[in-house]
């Protein structure tokens, strides 16, 4: 079984642009979350989409928002870029759609923002 | 404070030794706890996944829970260097997951 896959993997920006990032879940899977990675504050949660709605959501501010499709895949974006969005963003997919499930990450796609 | 607190290390240990990995946690709530993995440029791959307090094995790891104290821990037996890794507790409540900072682990041949 494939596992998650996103794209891209490297992604460059200047401040002030928008960028869209992408996640497919694992085959079956309906639940996904996002989480934004970086050296001081570790991995901090972002959102979960479960059936093409927002389920949970994280402290992080309105330029971040994402969306689920009917396929499962989910879709991350982050508008108004700053310096400090750079990070390496990993998506998450679940099984049944628990809260309880277990989560298996994908590669993530690492953004610099310049 | 945060909800999980990991020792971040580094951690620099010998082929063969036992490795130690530990978080503390404040939210009672949490009922969930994973260990996972993760290794340079890549995602987190879990480990473990444990419920109830006591230990659970799965060849040379060993996780823990003592929900009363609330700490955990991850043990590895015969550690490799293909051990050597970022090794990451965290707690699931209502779908999401609170991790700790992570712990860097070096086994050296």
């Amino acid at each position: 079984k494939a596992g998650v896959t996103q794209t891209p993997r490297y992604l460059i920006k200047t401040r002030g642009q928008q960028v869209t990032l992408s996640c497919s879940p694992i085959s079956g899977h309906r639940s996904v979350s996002w989480y934004q990675q970086t050296p001081g504050q570790g991995l901090q949660f972002l959102f979960e989409y479960f059936s093409e709605t927002q389920r949970n959501k994280g402290n992080f501010p309105g330029r971040f928002s994402g969306r689920q499709f009917s396929n499962s895949r989910s879709e991350m974006n982050v508008s108004t870029l700053e310096l400090g969005d750079s990070a390496l963003y990993l998506c998450a997919s679940g099984g049944s759609g628990r809260t309880t499930d277990t989560q298996y990450f994908g590669p993530g796609t690492r953004l610099t923002v310049l | 404070q945060k909800e999980v607190e990991q020792d971040p290390g580094p951690l620099s240990v010998p082929e063969g030794a036992i490795v130690s990995l530990n978080c503390t946690y404040s939210n009672s709530a949490f009922q969930y706890f994973m260990w996972y993995r993760q290794y340079s440029r890549k995602g987190p791959e879990l480990l473990m996944y444990t419920y109830s307090s006591g230990n659970k094995e799965d060849g040379r790891f060993t996780a823990q829970v003592d929900k009363s104290s609330k700490y955990i821990s991850l043990f590895i037996r015969d550690s490799q260097p293909s051990d050597s890794a970022t090794y990451l507790c965290a707690m699931i409540m209502g779908g999401k997951l609170t991790f700790g900072q992570g712990t860097i682990l070096t086994v050296h041949p």
